[in-house]
Parts: C-alpha cells; structure tokens; sequence
C-alpha cells in the first residue's frame, strides 16, 4: 500500500493568492514525521516544512504551514501569497523514527502571473 | 557546513560503462541515503547507511548496483555495467540520529547513459 499519496498531479494558482497541496499518509507507528520538500526545475531537493506525529500545533514557516489532521491522517501544505517562484514540485513525505524518508508522487505547481 | 556534496552533477557514459557516484554527507549525520529519481517511478529509495554500516539494500534494483561506505564523510554508488535504463537522477541525502528528522538533499547527479 502507498505510505504517502498524493492526489493532484498538477495545480495552477494566481500570484498572491493561497494554495493547499494535498497530502494523506498510512502509518501504524505512533511516532512519525511528516515533510514537505520543493524541487524547482534546477532539480534540487529543499527541506520546507516538518511536522512531528506528537506536535499539537500545525507547523508554520515563513509563508508555508501544514494542515495537520492526524485523525483523517492528511498533512497538507499551505502556501499563502504565492510568488512565481514557487513555481515547483512539491512532495509530501513521511518518515518512521529513523527509516528512511518514503515519498508522494509529487504536485506540480505552477503560479500564474 | 556545505551541505552535502555529490560528484559529478553531470554524468553521460555509454551502455556497459562502470559509473560511480560519490557523495560527501553531513559532518556529523549519521545516516546516508541514495534515492534514485525518475518521471515513471518518482522519488525511491536504493540503500542507506546507519555509522557507515548498509542497513537496507532492498531497493538496489539489481546486482550491477554496489554501494559503499567506506568512512563517516564519503560513500559511493556503482553501476556496472551501465545500462539506459538506470539514466536518472541520483541524490545523496544524510541526517542526524535524531528521530524523525529532516534529511538534506545533495543537488543529485543527472546520470544518462547511452
């Protein structure tokens, strides 16, 4: 089965609006941790966000948080006032104590101006 | 700290060619992982490294793929030989001990074997 699921192969928003990139995960563990990493087109892989299985509070950076809803076990990402710059692909992953991170199959992002 | 450190960013050979990736983790990260990237199977895992030690090769897709850690600062990843199949891009990520913790991405090396 899929640990990490990622819906929408593709979104489209406007400059400066928000935008939710979904993101639903399947775990046993109790503890876990749930990441969201930003490939722009140069390729590179960038840490964005993390939010811990035990953390109350939905995680925040910058213009980035995570909609966490443990119970329905969703981590979706945020974006607010998006930029063109977060033109990118966006993957949600999941990692259970030390094993290693497991991936989504990605969301492209395209911001339009 | 310079991040992770992958060589070559670029690497085109030809079909039964050896290749070998190289990657210098985080000074003081514990873990290393190789993830291979492609359009059809997204982003998997091949092997990590727990003190240097392979903990877990199940993804390495077949034995012309090799992997070693010899120390904490230095691994590498083998093909031989190359095959068109394997042209992908190749991360290097490592992390600390700490439970569920980020891993750091080097800029991948884009492997196209012809």
């Amino acid at each position: 089965a899929q640990k990490i699921t990622q819906t929408q192969p593709g979104m489209f928003v406007q400059e400066k609006e928000a935008v939710t990139l979904d993101c639903t995960y399947d775990t046993s563990d109790q503890s876990y941790g749930l990441f969201w990493y930003k490939q722009p087109s140069s390729g590179e892989m960038i840490f964005l966000i993390y939010q811990g299985s035990y953390d109350e509070q939905n995680a925040t950076e910058g213009r980035y948080s995570l909609n966490f809803q443990k119970a329905r076990k969703s981590a979706n990402l945020v974006i607010s006032a998006s930029q063109l710059g977060d033109s990118a692909m966006y993957f949600c992953a999941m990692r259970e104590g030390n094993t290693p991170l497991v991936f989504g199959k990605g969301t492209r992002l395209s911001v339009i101006a | 700290d310079a991040g992770v450190i992958q060589s070559p960013r670029h690497e085109v050979t030809e079909m039964g060619q050896e290749v070998t990736l190289r990657c210098k983790p985080i000074s003081g990260h514990d873990y290393l992982f190789w993830y291979r990237q492609t359009m059809m199977r997204g982003l998997e895992l091949l092997i990590y490294f727990n003190n240097n030690v392979p903990i877990d090769d199940s993804g390495m897709p077949e034995d012309r793929f090799s992997a070693k850690m010899p120390n904490a600062s230095f691994s590498t990843l083998k093909i031989q030989p190359s095959e068109p199949r394997d042209s992908a891009v190749y991360f290097c990520a490592s992390s600390s001990t700490v439970m569920n913790t980020e891993a750091f991405f080097g800029q991948g090396t884009r492997l196209t074997v012809v």
